[in-house]
């Protein structure tokens, strides 16, 4: 079956630090990975989306993520977080039957 | 362009009672699916549509929900006998299924906040 770990449940970063965020998937074939941003009493947001190709790929709010196969990590970055960065960070795999499998998601928050 | 719309974004239900929540899709976005989501949890999936047809049901779907999705438009989820573990996020999402091999991005609506005393 799909599954999406995300290892880290809290991320605390000082505004103007670098982030990464962890995603490990699960899946059985090529798979089509996310990632959502959800803020509190939100929906999803879509950050960005790897479907194949670039194994590096840019999204919104200037986040990035880098696919590595041999890993099975989908892991989101960003250079420099600022506060309004802050919220729920999902990682989601597209599984067979075209629904998304979440990870629990890590929550960012963001030090002055 | 509007996104995908929910209504109500919050309802407070006694146990025992029926609700039903209404999400209101990207239009030609033609796939609608339904997701729950639990404090400190990722959703997780519930059902989805293509058009008018209900093509994949979870088992976290218990009889006493019922989705539909009549004209391939708009979506409701109803919950009959609320219980108390009931509570949570329902979220939906829409796509349009891309042409290869059914690469898709699924936008979600703010979500529906269930709470059942």
């Amino acid at each position: 079956a799909q599954s999406v770990t995300q290892p880290d449940i809290h991320i605390t970063v000082s505004e103007g630090a670098s982030l990464e965020l962890r995603c490990n998937y699960s899946y059985g074939a090529t798979p089509y990975l996310f990632w959502y941003v959800q803020s509190p009493g939100q929906g999803l947001q879509l950050l960005l989306k790897y479907f194949s190709g670039d194994t590096l790929v840019q999204g919104i709010k200037g986040f990035e993520a880098e696919f590595k196969r041999s890993q099975s990590s989908f892991n989101l970055r960003k250079p420099s977080v600022h506060w309004s960065d802050a919220a729920e960070y999902f990682c989601a795999v597209g599984a067979y039957g075209n629904k998304l499998v979440f990870g629990a998601g890590t929550i960012l928050r963001v030090k002055s | 362009d509007t996104g995908v719309s929910q209504d109500p974004r919050h309802k407070i239900t006694k146990r025992g009672q029926n609700v039903t929540f209404r999400c209101d899709p990207i239009s030609e976005h033609n796939r609608l699916y339904w997701y729950r989501q639990t404090l400190g949890q990722g959703p997780e999936f519930l059902t989805y549509f293509q058009n008018e047809a209900q093509l994949e049901k979870s088992r976290l779907l218990s009889d006493r929900f019922s989705a539909e999705r009549p004209k391939g438009s708009f979506s409701t989820l109803e919950i009959q006998r609320t219980e108390q573990g009931d509570s949570a996020m329902y979220l939906c999402a829409s796509s349009f299924p891309g042409l290869a091999g059914g690469r898709e991005t699924q936008y979600f609506g703010p979500g529906t906040r269930l709470l059942v005393l």
